[in-house]
């Protein structure tokens, strides 16, 4: 079954400062890979997907992520975060078997951008 | 233009009622979720319908039934509210090509069961 773990619940850093969120998950299967944020009081929004291809991925505001398969992971980065970064980040991934409709979410984690 | 969108966006009520959210999406999609979020922001999947079909269906109380009138909306009813249902319930759609799932969520609707 699909898993993912986002190891750190909350990460605070200084606003400028570089940024790892860190994300492995676990599939028997080839995945799909996904980030999403969720700013204060809305809705998830993708911020960039791995699909196949090149490993390194760039997103919107900033962000890139890079896959990795032989360590499972797929960890987001920013070499400048804003306070406007602040928001909650979830990883999640789809698989490229039977259960394609379903995406998994990992339990997130709390960016605080502090000024 | 909203691309998915719900109402209401904030819903209070007492124990035991019974109350509906609706989601409607105009991204023309075939797949439509309801996720269910809790106080420590933990998401899970509820529901997910393809084209008017239920296909997913997880461990939710039967007081939860989802009705799907058209591909565009898929509606959240709750009966006999309890105090544990208090969270924010998202509302998404996908086109699901292949594989590829790449899910567009909705503003939240967040529930308190006093």
């Amino acid at each position: 079954a699909q898993s993912v773990t986002q190891l750190d619940s909350q990460v605070p850093v200084f606003e400028e400062a570089p940024v790892e969120l860190r994300c492995n998950y676990s599939s028997s299967v080839s995945v799909y890979l996904f980030w999403y944020v969720q700013y204060p009081n809305q809705g998830l929004q993708l911020l960039l997907k791995y699909l196949s291809g090149s490993t390194l991925v760039k997103g919107i505001n900033g962000f890139e992520a890079e896959f990795n398969k032989s360590q499972t992971s797929f960890h987001l980065r920013k070499p400048s975060v804003h306070i406007s970064d602040t928001a909650e980040y979830f990883c999640a991934v789809s698989d490229l078997g039977t259960s394609y409709d379903k995406v998994i979410f990992g339990p997130g984690t709390s960016l605080s951008v502090i000024p | 233009d909203t691309a998915v969108s719900q109402t209401p966006k904030y819903l209070v009520t007492q124990m035991g009622n019974d109350k509906s959210i609706k989601c409607e999406q105009n991204l023309g999609h075939d797949t439509m979720y309801w996720y269910k979020q809790d106080s420590k922001k933990f998401l899970k999947i509820m529901f997910s319908y393809n084209n008017k079909e239920l296909i997913i269906n997880e461990t939710v109380p039967n007081r939860f039934s989802p009705k799907s009138p058209d591909k565009a909306h898929l509606n959240l009813h709750i009966n006999s509210l309890e105090l544990g249902d208090s969270a924010v319930y998202f509302c998404a759609s996908s086109q699901v090509r292949g594989s590829y799932n790449e899910q567009f969520f909705g503003p939240g609707t967040r529930l308190t069961v006093l």
